[in-house]
């Protein structure tokens, strides 16, 4: 098994650049989130997915969409980047069926800069 | 508003010390917490959960308390490694959050030998 899988691992944007970020998982997780980290600030939640066709946002959600493509993917537009969205982003995803308490798997990040 | 506060200073230990770091909260009725760890350059990962109703969870060297009614929670690496060092989030779930977690801003442990 993968786990959660991002791509791609670096990227570096001018302002008003549009791209997308791609994850997936293998473990038939029902939850997937994605959240920025920045230095200082811990992890920050942009938008979760806690099934298959809904989404919600999180804390910081202005400048992002998301698509739950289907159970395993979950993908993070930026439509018109800014300098502000310079961060490492990370997606997990969680939830078993059948049981009350889930940690979250987490992927390996992408770092991404806005220049 | 909600708050989760870890020291945001790095934790100096010498090896085979005990670490001990903390999680605080206010504004936030638990369902549990979590503790994870993060090395640099990769994505947290899952350590221990302890539930609203336990005083305490175990896990190899590792101890979590859990202490509703001062808010806090401390997590404990007795007889530490150097590769121990990382830095250490903790999380909550609160109760009518579904599965989305708030984290806390984390803390780096740095274990010397």
């Amino acid at each position: 098994n993968a786990g959660v899988t991002q791509t791609p691992k670096f990227q570096v944007l001018k302002t008003g650049q549009s791209m997308t970020l791609q994850c997936a998982q293998d473990m038939n997780h029902n939850s997937m989130y994605w959240y920025r980290q920045d230095p200082g600030m811990g992890l920050r939640l942009i938008y979760y997915s806690a099934s298959e066709g809904t989404t919600d946002k999180g804390e910081v959600p202005n400048g992002y969409n998301v698509s739950r493509l289907n159970k395993r993917e979950f993908s993070l537009r930026l439509e018109s980047a800014a300098p502000s969205q310079t961060s490492v982003y990370f997606c997990a995803s969680s939830g078993i069926a059948g049981r009350s308490y889930n940690e979250q798997f987490f992927g390996p990040g992408t770092r991404l800069t806005v220049l | 508003s909600q708050k989760i506060e870890q020291n945001s200073e790095a934790l100096n230990i010498q090896e085979g010390k005990t670490a001990t770091l903390t999680c605080n909260y206010t504004n936030y009725s638990p369902a549990y917490l979590q503790w994870y760890r993060q090395d640099p350059g990769r994505g947290p990962v899952f350590l221990l959960l302890i539930r609203e109703n336990e005083k305490e969870k175990r896990k190899e060297r590792l101890k979590v308390t859990f202490d509703t009614t001062l808010k806090q929670s401390l997590f404990h690496i007795t007889a530490s490694q150097p590769a121990d060092s990382a830095t250490y989030l903790c999380a909550l779930r609160g109760i009518n959050a579904g599965n989305m977690l708030t984290f806390g801003g984390g803390t780096r442990l740095m274990v010397k030998p």
